[in-house]
């Protein structure tokens, strides 16, 4: 298997504009889940999928950040209006679930928000 | 609510010498406990879990780490450690029935030849 895939790598954009991450999981797993890390907060979990359903939304930051999953292959996180204090590096994360806690999480994407 | 405390932000090693990596959980129950480790530009690989029966547990890459309800700690130990495990290092607490884990702050190791 190809691991968690997400994409971009590094994204650089400017104030105020839309930022869309991507991410698909591994085949099969169950759960899928937004990390942000930045040196100040560490990982933080901002919401995690299970069945293409939100769970918990409770890490998300605020009404400019929403995350979908439309399908078990496909998740977007999207920051609208983008602002400096976002930039961070977002990771996707899946697992089977079942209380496994191994979390495969994806190489992440970087964004930097000028 | 759960938490994960590491102590130690940075610490450096010599290549060859033992590694102790310290961390503290607060849980109301018996937790699930797991270290995690990030090599530069990388996402986050599963080292070891707990979950519960013998409390010293083994992991990949050599590693292992001992669960103290005592002290409420999850420390992580190496006997030898080599140059490519030079990374970040983070304990997480989970709760069975849900799938979230709490990560701690992370631990920078620095090997020295």
């Amino acid at each position: 298997d190809a691991g968690v895939i997400q994409s971009p790598r590094h994204e650089v954009t400017e104030m105020g504009q839309e930022v869309t991450l991507r991410c698909k999981p591994i085949s099969g797993h169950d759960y899928l889940f937004w990390y942000r890390q930045t040196m100040m907060r560490g990982l933080e979990l901002l919401i995690y999928f299970n069945n293409n359903v939100p769970i918990d939304d409770s890490g998300m930051p605020e009404d400019r950040f929403s995350a979908k999953m439309p399908n078990a292959s496909f998740s977007t996180l999207k920051i609208q209006p983008s602002e400096p204090r976002d930039s961070a590096v977002y990771f996707c994360a899946s697992s089977l679930g079942s209380a496994t806690g191994e979390l495969f999480f994806g190489e992440g994407s970087r964004l930097t928000v000028l | 609510a759960q938490s994960v405390t590491q102590p130690d932000i940075h610490i450096t090693v010599s290549e060859g010498a033992s590694l102790e990596l310290r961390c503290n959980y607060s849980y109301g129950a018996t937790p699930y406990l797991f270290w995690y480790v990030q090599s530069p530009g990388q996402g986050l690989q599963l080292l070891l879990k707990y979950f519960s029966g013998d409390t010293l547990v083994q992991g990949i890459k050599g590693f292992e780490a001992e669960f103290k309800r005592s002290q409420s700690s999850f420390n992580l130990r190496k006997p030898s450690v080599h140059w490519s495990d030079a990374a970040e290092y983070f304990c997480a607490v989970g709760d069975f029935g849900n799938e979230k884990l709490t990560f701690g702050t992370g631990t920078r190791l620095t090997i020295i030849p």
